[in-house]
């Protein structure tokens, strides 16, 4: 079935250090997925994508490492500040094939960081 | 440049009742998605619109349908609404909607159905 799950619900870290935050998907055929943070009171604010064809993607502070062989999806975020508290969600989609234009999320974790 | 809007903020109906949510997309955006989140959960698809027209849908009854406007704002309705319909509606505009544009969401609108 095409389900994308998170392997722990929380996690706390002291400001400072680096986070990661993992997702696992089930969907082989999902060949696009993209991390969200989701701050209280608003809605999910795009972070950064990978495709399938990549293992490795680095944005500003963050990088997302893909596993294909495991089903394996992480988010890592260096150098965390209070400001990243929030919940992070990862999103599978499929880009192959045409005709679909649905994001599937997961549960999400919620970072928390402190000072 | 003002980003996705969505009202009412909150609403407060009873079962049985009809909603109508309304969005605004981001400027120069012509697409727009649907998602219900539940309290603790990642948000669910529920329908995708553009040029004023359904493009595809997730698992929702048909209680649960849509419009597009011209000036791509678009509204979800609800109908005969039950406790389970309790949940944020978020909505996100894109360009062109494929999946690999960036879909940008509003602040959602908290529904609670007694």
């Amino acid at each position: 079935g095409e389900s994308v799950g998170l392997h722990l619900p929380t996690l706390s870290v002291q400001e400072g250090d680096n986070s990661i935050i993992n997702c696992a998907y089930s969907n082989s055929a999902s060949d696009y997925f993209i991390w969200y943070k989701q701050e209280s009171g608003k809605g999910p604010q795009f972070i950064i994508d990978i495709r399938s064809n990549m293992d490795k993607r680095q944005g500003q502070r963050v990088t997302v490492l893909l596993n294909k062989t495991v089903k394996h999806l992480s988010l890592q975020i260096a150098a965390t500040q209070p400001g990243d508290s929030a919940v992070y969600f990862c999103a599978e989609s499929r880009i192959s094939g045409g005709s679909n234009y649905k994001l599937t999320f997961g549960k999400g974790t919620l970072l928390t960081v402190n000072p | 440049d003002a980003g996705v809007t969505q009202s009412p903020t909150h609403l407060i109906k009873t079962r049985g009742q009809q909603v109508t949510l309304r969005c605004s997309p981001k400027s120069g955006h012509d697409t727009v998605s649907w998602y219900q989140q539940a309290l603790g959960q990642g948000p669910q698809f529920i329908f995708q619109y553009y040029e004023e027209e359904e493009r595809q849908r997730g698992n929702f009854p048909d209680r649960f349908s849509g419009h597009q406007f011209p000036n791509y704002s678009s509204e979800l309705n609800v109908n005969a609404l039950l406790l389970g319909d309790s949940a944020l509606y978020l909505c996100a505009s894109s360009l062109f909607g494929g999946v690999t544009d960036t879909q940008y969401f509003g602040p959602g609108t908290r529904l609670t159905v007694l």
